[in-house]
């Protein structure tokens, strides 16, 4: 089945400083990806979609020049926390669509393990 | 803007009992709509993806139903085990997938 590998699954690093976390499809190729944050005890937040060879598209009230977004290929996209803060702190979770079963109308999102960012 | 709630937020249920998630969305415009689960600290599983023509998907002792028009969906969980115990999401796609706020769930021995 479809695996999405998501690196690193933990982090800590000091406030100021900034982090990149990876989002790869394994076996197939992702046009589509989508990065969400999760806040301890709260649902998943969607922080943007990104697109392979074009700029990300950031939801209402995320800060595109703080949560950098690269999908340079089709089976890697990049999330760089810049100059983090504490409030930084957060799981964050990628998904990715299969290009080629994607075409077919159902919903082909596989998800990555998630990425915990703690911020001191 | 889509939203989606769930309800009831958090359950308790002994072993054994029968219980029943909620979900609901404002637009009925989706394409599906999937449950997933969330175990603390952990990333997603899907359990069931309903296609917006479809009304009901099974899988083991997991049943999920939508109902589009009305932008209801319910999880059913047949015979809880402790093992079931864990954080239910819903999640609607139009073009994007929108969570609900999650119903975190406890089946005690």
């Amino acid at each position: 089945g479809a695996v999405v590998s998501q690196h690193p699954s933990r982090v800590i690093c000091k406030s100021g400083t900034s982090v990149k976390i990876e989002c790869r499809s394994l076996d197939f190729q992702a046009t589509t990806m989508f990065w969400y944050r999760q806040f301890p005890k709260q649902s998943l937040m969607l922080m943007a979609t990104s697109n392979e060879g074009s700029k990300a598209t950031y939801e209402q009230g995320v800060e595109k020049d703080k949560f950098l977004i690269n999908h340079a290929s089709l089976t890697l996209s990049t999330l760089t926390v810049t100059s983090a803060h504490p409030e930084d702190s957060s799981f964050y979770i990628c998904s990715a669509r299969d290009r080629v079963r994607g075409n077919s109308g159902a919903n082909v999102l596989t998800f990555g393990a998630g990425s915990r960012l703690t911020v001191l | 803007k889509q939203e989606v709630t769930q309800i009831p937020a958090a359950l308790s249920v002994p072993e054994g009992e029968n219980l029943v998630l909620n979900c609901s969305f404002t637009d009925s415009a989706i394409y599906n709509l999937q449950w997933f689960r969330q175990d603390p600290g952990k990333g997603l599983t899907s359990l069931l993806l309903i296609q917006s023509s479809q009304r009901e998907q099974t899988s083991g002792r997991l049943n999920a139903s939508l109902d589009k028009s009305s932008g209801r969906s319910t999880l059913y969980i047949a015979a809880s085990q402790p093992g079931d115990s864990a954080t239910y999401l819903c999640a609607v796609e139009g073009g994007k997938l929108i969570f609900g706020q999650g119903t975190e769930l406890s089946v005690k021995p």
